[in-house]
């Protein structure tokens, strides 16, 4: 999950339809996984997490997938709202550490 | 309740000054932490405090970034003789300190260097 410097890939989709938001993360150790959200100009703000122990989490509109065999993480937002249009980032903690480790982020817009 | 809350919002400043950046976290968070975000990149880990002590300051890229927290609440992150590259957005999240758990985000202060 190394920046991509200032291309970030870009997910457009129609409004009310599914978004599948994807992350490869790079270390085995990691045992938990957070996604965030963060809009124009503000600070991230947390959509759901999970951990290891699970493969599946679900939320209000949204849900997380993890595949630890191949190390990868996705977002799932249903019936996508213009509101959701922001930069997605996912990140990973490592079983022995505080600090997260953040991915470069996919920029999700949504057309009207 | 207040959520992470930061200050100044926006900061310019010449090359060679310092500054200061301030954060106070969510009450009761007894964990913080710093982040550095460049235009258009992720996240990058600076420092963590739990309580007042750093047991990691790893993303400290250099010797002029330094950050102190006191009373177990506010920290300030300081740049000593600020050069352009610093120009960034400086992120402060604070948890409730058990392990892994959600942190949670200020809004940030962006911080230019002319």
């Amino acid at each position: 999950g190394e920046s991509v410097g200032l291309h970030l890939p870009t997910l457009s989709v129609q409004e009310g339809d599914n978004s599948i938001i994807n992350c490869a993360y790079s270390n085995s150790a990691s045992d938990y996984f957070i996604w965030y959200k963060q809009e124009s100009g503000k600070g991230p703000q947390f959509i759901i997490d999970i951990r290891s122990n699970m493969d599946k989490r679900q939320g209000q509109r949204v849900t997380v997938l993890l595949n630890k065999t191949v190390k990868h993480l996705s977002l799932q937002i249903a019936a996508t709202q213009p509101g959701d249009s922001a930069v997605y980032f996912c990140a990973e903690n490592i079983s022995h550490g505080n600090k997260l480790v953040f991915g470069a982020g996919t920029i999700l817009r949504v057309k009207s | 309740g207040a959520g992470v809350s930061q200050s100044p919002s926006n900061k310019v400043t010449e090359k060679g000054k310092d500054v200061e950046l301030r954060c106070d976290p969510i009450s009761g968070h007894t964990a913080l932490y710093w982040y550095r975000q460049s235009l258009g990149q992720g996240l990058e880990f600076l420092i963590y405090f739990q309580g007042n002590s750093a047991p990691d300051k790893s993303g400290l890229p250099s010797d002029r970034f330094s950050a102190e927290r006191t009373g177990g609440s506010v920290s300030t992150l300081t740049i000593q003789r600020t050069q352009q590259e610093d120009s960034a957005v400086y992120l402060c999240a604070s948890s409730f300190g058990r392990f892994q758990e959600t942190q949670y985000f200020g809004p940030g202060t962006r911080l230019l260097v002319l």
